[in-house]
């Protein structure tokens, strides 16, 4: 089974540029979040979604940040003027949320490194 | 206060030596409790999950005291692969997961 996909790995832009995050979840987990790691801190939520609906916004940063979830598939964030705190790693995870299990892990992808300069 | 301590470290033990890390959450509405390692410039990945008391894994034991409001990871017979940053995570249900600064756990030969 595929896990969890991230695209691009790596994006280098400058302030006031946009860039676009991808998330492809694992097949069949309705439940997708976007987390964010600035350096030298802790992982921090940004946003939950369940299928297509935003299930929790709350820490999403400002209003520069877009995520959508069309389809209930995969995911994009935007960020719209990037600014040079937006830099980190952008990290997106799957979970069946529960469904019956009663089991609520998390499966991350690889990230995306964004460098705003 | 941070909602999810750790102690960050860094740990440095001998290979084959037993360590231990303890966590420390502040929402007693938290159910739902994990360990995930992440090595250098990669993602999190799931490590132990710990949903009743206790769970063991192999080398691996994490514990839950709800009453305290810690869990604790142990890793028995360390190998050098151990190397990594562990970290605690908490979440109620299919909620956002509250992450730990983590422990720097280095392995020496």
């Amino acid at each position: 089974e595929a896990g969890v996909t991230q695209f691009p790995s790596h994006s280098v832009i400058e302030k006031g540029q946009t860039v676009t995050l991808r998330c492809d979840p694992i097949s069949g987990h309705d439940n997708l979040y976007w987390y964010r790691r600035v350096m030298g801190k802790e992982i921090k939520f940004l946003l939950h979604f369940v299928k297509e609906s935003k299930q929790d916004e709350s820490g999403m940063p400002n209003n520069r940040f877009l995520a959508e979830r069309t389809g209930g598939t995969y995911s994009t964030l935007k960020v719209q003027p990037a600014e040079l705190e937006d830099s980190g790693v952008y990290f997106c995870a799957s979970s069946h949320g529960g469904a019956g299990t009663g089991r609520y892990e998390q499966y991350f992808g690889p990230g995306t490194r964004l460098t705003v300069t | 206060r941070k909602e999810v301590e750790q102690d960050p470290g860094p740990f440095n033990v001998p290979e084959g030596a037993t360590v231990a890390f303890n966590c420390t959450y502040s929402n007693s509405a938290s159910q739902s409790f994990f360990w995930y390692r992440q090595d250098c410039r990669k993602e999190p990945k799931l490590l132990m999950s710990v949903y009743s008391s206790g769970n063991e894994d192999g080398r691996f034991t994490a514990q839950l005291n709800r009453a305290s409001q810690y869990i604790s990871l142990l890793i028995r017979d360390s190998k050098l692969s151990d190397s990594a940053t562990y970290l605690c995570a908490v979440s109620r249900g299919a909620s956002k997961i509250i992450f730990g600064s983590g422990t720097r756990l280095s392995i020496r030969p």
